[in-house]
């Protein structure tokens, strides 16, 4: 059964840089794509980019294009996204999910909080 | 970008009750909609994929139908454990999610 474990919280200041990470166990991590998911405080969810482990290959929403990059290490399975130049408006809970045109597999979430 | 609409925002309901959530995409997506569900504090859960089919574990209260921009979700029968929020998203083109359906006891 596969499972995604992501990093603890954190807190930066703004025009920092936040790097997140999201874990798998069980089955085989290179075979599928992991997106990345956030949630501002009471609002909807708002997919930001993906990657898939086996190619190296990732992609982004246009909004994040140039502040988000997101890589993968397929010797421990690990996924990683960095939003560089945080605002306090990037406060949020950060997801990954296995992406199988679907997002069936969600990690537990990681609480970036951006303040001075 | 593909823009998600739900509606409503947010429903009361009541144990027992029939449920129907509507999302409807700004241009045609196939059969390329999901469904998830939402309660405070966690992670989305997979609900419906592919516009119709049930996610493993899920149980078969929920249905979903519809194809190419107008779909809908539908509870049979509420239980308590079905109060939450609810998310549509469009996988046909660069990812987007609905604003969300609030699902509250009455």
């Amino acid at each position: 059964q596969v499972q995604l474990v992501q990093s603890g919280a954190e807190v930066k200041k703004p025009g920092s840089s936040v790097k997140v990470s999201c874990k798998a166990s069980g089955g085989t991590f290179s075979s599928y794509t992991i997106s990345w998911v956030r949630q501002a405080p009471g609002q909807g969810l708002e997919w930001m980019g993906r990657i898939i482990p086996i190619l190296g290959i990732a992609n982004y929403a246009q909004k994040f294009q140039g502040r988000v990059t997101i890589t993968a290490d397929k010797s421990t399975s690990t996924a990683y996204m960095e939003l560089s130049s945080l605002r306090s408006e990037d406060t949020a809970v950060y997801y990954c999910a296995r992406d199988q045109d679907a997002f069936d597999i969600w990690g537990q979430g990681t609480m970036v909080t951006v303040s001075s | 970008d593909i823009q998600m609409t739900q509606s409503p925002s947010s429903l009361s309901a009541s144990v027992g009750d029939r449920v129907t959530i509507t999302c409807r995409a700004s241009q045609s997506i196939s059969s390329y909609l999901n469904w998830y569900q939402q309660k405070p504090g966690k992670a989305p859960k997979l609900l419906i994929y592919a516009a119709s089919s049930l996610q493993s574990g899920v149980p078969s209260r929920f249905s979903g139908s519809g194809s190419g921009t107008d779909f809908t979700l539908t509870i049979s029968s509420l239980q308590p454990e079905d109060f939450a929020t609810y998310y549509c998203q469009q996988s046909y083109s660069t990812i987007t999610f609905g604003q969300g359906t609030r699902l509250e006891i009455k």
